[in-house]
């Protein structure tokens, strides 16, 4: 059974990078389409951008400009840099599986979530 | 690109619950489903529309008419009480939006 574990520090300061880590264990990395999402507090959740195993990303245009999303697939993780913070950045941050559908097929659908980590910017 | 939700619905337990999400790239692109309870990540109920994801009951399904797709949950249950989003492509599928949410509460 595959899961998803978010790793990264809780406590950010405006103007800094915020950097997460997703470990993928129970299965492979490769095949997939993997996701970041954050939702902040009493909102409803806000897709960041994705990255293929192969490498191929895309970004929420709203966050382009500031997003990296990277991947490992020899530590089977995928990680996310969000720079320059600030407040508004404030939200618990998951990652989450595209649902599969074959090949280099891409699904919008997020089928399997990680349990989040809340990250607050704050000084 | 927005997806409108109502932010509430109330029934309840064994009614029908119908939440709806409206937005103008419902029309070329498929529709998702997700049931969050508090203090947990979202779980993937509907794709494509009306295709139930693994695992989750019969009484959750979803349908789609032009710009607006609506869940419906049938003999609505306690544990159906959580936070319920919809998500899409935008209108060209270059990045995906969730709706703001519509809280189900069962009386």
């Amino acid at each position: 059974q595959m899961q998803l574990q978010e790793s990264g520090p809780g406590l950010v300061k405006p103007s800094e990078t915020l950097s997460l880590t997703c470990n993928v264990s129970g299965g492979s990395i490769s095949g997939y389409h993997w996701s970041w999402i954050r939702q902040a507090p009493g909102k409803g959740p806000e897709w960041i951008g994705y990255i293929f195993y192969l490498g191929a990303t895309n970004y929420n245009p709203s966050l382009k400009s500031r997003v990296t999303i990277s991947v490992d697939t020899s530590k089977n993780q995928f990680s996310l840099k969000l720079n320059s913070v600030t407040a508004a950045d404030t939200a618990v941050f998951y990652c989450a599986r595209h649902l599969y559908c074959g090949g280099d097929c891409y699904s919008p659908a997020f089928d399997l979530w990680g349990q989040g980590t809340m990250v607050t910017v704050s000084p | 690109y927005e997806l409108t939700q109502p932010s509430s619905v109330s029934v309840s337990p064994g009614q029908t619950a119908r939440i709806t999400c409206s937005g103008n790239a419902l029309s070329t692109q498929y529709a998702f489903w997700y049931q969050q309870r508090p203090g947990q990540a979202p779980v993937l109920l509907i794709y494509k529309d009306k295709e139930r994801a693994s695992g989750i009951p019969e009484r959750f399904s979803g349908s789609s008419s032009g710009t607006i797709v609506t869940l419906t949950i049938s003999g609505v249950q306690a544990e159906d009480e959580a936070d319920y989003y919809c998500q899409s492509g935008e209108i060209n599928g270059a990045f995906e939006v969730f709706g703001g949410g519509t809280k189900l509460t069962v009386l």
